[in-house]
């Protein structure tokens, strides 16, 4: 499978517990974006890496988030002391290099639920 | 602020009708417009549109976009029992490629 993977699938975890996710994107994919997406919303942009910079962070990634992508290739997305808020998906996804326009291939997420 | 807005939130056909899905957006540095459908897992892509007037077809699914009056229509004909789904509309925003999502068109197709 090629596609972009995402571990775990699903996670519970009590408040005020630490918890990390971890995306791999498609081979040879730069760009790398984590999303949080709740029930009946869109996913809404958390962050973005090209190769292993990151350059852009949403103000909904609070300082209890933090985000890595050490070798520019997986990524991984921890949060610390959860809330029952960030119970969410936490999607991943990637694209190609190049300066076009390029459509981004998403994981199969990570569901978070705070308890 | 950003925003993308689809209409609408909810529809609900028999198999065989043709569906209009609305999505408008008020975005910054707009770069594309793509089109998503979601299936309890990760959306899929669909379509990107980055030209007005130019149709994109993939079988019965068809999109267009008009970037005077910052608009994309999702046409699915013939639909069947496995078109339902969310539809996502997002725009591609800026140089660094963040997505803007709306908050989705749920389709259900009954036989």
């Amino acid at each position: 499978d090629t596609g972009v993977s995402q571990n775990p699938r699903h996670k519970i975890t009590k408040r005020g517990q630490n918890v990390t996710f971890r995306c791999d994107p498609i081979s040879e994919h730069n760009r790398l974006y984590w999303y949080r997406q709740t029930l009946g919303q869109g996913p809404e942009f958390l962050t973005y890496f090209q190769n292993e910079a990151q350059l852009e962070k949403s103000r909904l990634l609070s300082d209890r988030f933090s985000a890595e992508r050490p070798k520019g290739s997986f990524s991984t997305l921890e949060i610390q002391r959860t809330e029952q808020g960030d119970s969410a998906m936490y999607l991943c996804a990637s694209s190609p290099p190049g300066t076009g326009v390029n459509e981004q291939y998403f994981g199969p997420g990570t569901r978070l639920t705070v308890t | 602020e950003d925003k993308v807005v689809q209409s609408p939130l909810s529809l609900v056909v028999h198999e065989g009708d043709t569906v209009t899905l609305n999505c408008s957006y008020e975005v910054t540095n707009f770069r594309s417009l793509l089109w998503y459908k979601q299936e309890k897992k990760a959306p899929t892509f669909l379509f990107m549109l980055t030209s007005s007037g130019i149709e994109k077809k993939s079988g019965r699914l068809s999109s267009i976009l008009d970037k005077k009056e910052l608009f994309s229509i999702l046409n699915i004909t013939a639909t069947q029992t496995g078109d339902s789904a969310v539809y996502l509309c997002a725009v591609l925003s800026s140089n660094t490629g963040k997505l803007i999502f709306g908050q989705g068109t749920t389709l259900q197709v009954k036989p």
